[in-house]
């Protein structure tokens, strides 16, 4: 089994959709928990990252962590025709003294229709 | 624009030969990171460098290798290339050692590898 598990998709939504995009973790010593977005051609830029359980919003987007359930999401409101892209969780956890490793979910491709 | 900048953006070889991708991070940045992305694997971690010194290995093989240099500008280097090595090669950079999300990577743009 994996460590992080995603969907790969593709996604096709209309624009103005709620997006709701996920991620299933089984090792329990990841603490941080990331969104990237990929656009074609360009390296991942960081979107949110949590530390705790529960929900953290920003603009549209907003980011849920369940421990508990080793799951994490990504929800996008009224999703544009820019958001299109490969959306990618990441998570970390210690990896040797004060070092940590990333972990990365293989991304998740959506596509906004105008 | 993330700030790390990577050379070449392409880079076409054939099986059995050497190259060599390049990063130079942000300003002010003194850890960096190789990353290997290809469709079947994902984003994976191969190595982070942190002012000089090699701080942390992931799935790097051993006919890869890297380096940071004095002015903090990394190379990373792959031999005896194979074909399944085509991917696109991430660099990113960071403030500091450790490698977690608030420590925030940016990332360049990439090298796109084919080996012919």
């Amino acid at each position: 089994q994996k460590e992080v598990e995603q969907d790969p998709g593709p996604l096709s939504v209309p624009e103005g959709a709620i997006v709701s995009l996920n991620c299933t973790y089984s090792n329990s010593a990841f603490q941080y928990f990331m969104w990237y977005r990929q656009y074609s051609r360009k390296g991942p830029e960081l979107l949110m990252y949590t530390y705790s359980s529960g929900n953290k919003e920003d603009g549209r987007f907003t980011a849920q962590v369940d421990k508990s359930s080793k799951y994490i999401s990504l929800f996008i409101r009224d999703s544009q025709p820019s958001d299109s892209a490969t959306y990618l969780c990441a998570m970390s956890a210690k990896s040797g003294g004060s070092n940590y490793k990333l972990t990365f979910g293989k991304g998740t491709l959506l596509t906004v229709n105008p | 624009d993330s700030g790390v900048t990577q050379t070449p953006k392409h880079l076409i070889t054939a099986t059995g030969q050497r190259v060599t991708l390049r990063c130079s991070p942000r300003s002010g940045d003194l850890s960096v990171y190789w990353y290997q992305q290809s469709l079947d694997q994902g984003l994976q971690f191969l190595i982070q460098y942190y002012n000089g010194e090699e701080r942390a290995k992931g799935n790097i093989l051993e006919r890869f290798s890297a380096q940071q240099f004095p002015d903090l500008h990394s190379e990373l280097n792959l031999s005896s290339l194979e074909l399944g090595d085509s991917a696109l090669y991430f660099c990113a950079s960071s403030p500091g050692t450790r490698l977690a999300a608030y420590n925030e990577q940016f990332f360049g743009p990439g090298t796109r590898l084919t080996v012919l």
